[in-house]
């Protein structure tokens, strides 16, 4: 029973271009969200977060995006750039609206930006 | 600025065997968790910690055990290693805000 859901194992894209992640959830008690990039050989690292409250987040090129109704989320980097080709995770927590406790992970997405 | 440090980074056991893995982290945070990757399942909570001697079970955790005697460090043990046991494992840290990784430590177990 996978709660939170990364329906596409891998995205292509070129640089300059548009990046869309996509990330499902079914557990309506997830009230706050969060994005990691993992490169290789390394741990994953904190890109974005949202909370239940809100409905688009921005940081630089990375927006997230959160639709409650459709239980949906998902990122954007624009203009994607060959650095960012990285294994991308969405995470959800049920913690208060923090990420204090459990965070449930998708399986990930690769993101490969050609140059 | 060292973050989260995990050792050993690699390691290859033989089925039955024990061995512990060490996470330490230099932020003081209170929370601290232990997850595994594995190919296509993304990350999983095996163990984690609220504070200072306090566990709590994860989504994962028949086979591990933890403890959290000191602030800054968190331990996994494995009593005795099975092959399911081979994974990438993970340490994490958190408070407040999001949880901040370490770089894994491979575990194999033949």
């Amino acid at each position: 029973d996978q709660q939170v859901k990364q329906n596409s194992p891998s995205l292509s894209v070129q640089e300059g271009r548009i990046s869309i992640l996509n990330c499902d959830y079914t557990n309506s008690m997830f009230d706050y969200f969060l994005w990691y990039k993992k490169y290789p050989a390394e741990g994953p690292t904190f890109l974005i977060s949202i909370s239940s409250i809100k409905d688009k987040n921005e940081d630089g090129r990375f927006t997230v995006f959160l639709n409650k109704s459709a239980k949906h989320l998902s990122l954007h980097i624009v203009p994607s750039q060959p650095g960012d080709s990285a294994v991308y995770f969405c995470a959800a927590s049920a913690a208060g609206g923090t990420s204090y406790g459990k965070l449930t992970f998708g399986q990930g997405t690769i993101l490969t930006v050609h140059p | 600025n060292a973050g989260v440090t995990q050792t050993p980074k690699f390691r290859v056991l033989k089925t039955g065997q024990s061995m512990t893995l060490l996470c330490a982290q230099d932020m003081n945070h209170e929370y601290m968790y232990w997850y595994r990757q594995d190919p296509g399942m993304g990350l999983r909570l095996i163990h984690y910690s609220v504070g200072e001697g306090t566990t709590a079970k994860g989504e994962v955790p028949d086979g591990y055990n933890v403890s959290r005697l000191k602030k800054q460090n968190f331990l996994l043990g494995l009593e005795s290693a099975a092959p399911s046991q081979t994974s990438v494992y993970f340490c994490a840290s958190s408070f407040p805000g999001p949880q901040y990784f370490g770089a894994g430590t491979r575990l194999s177990v033949l």
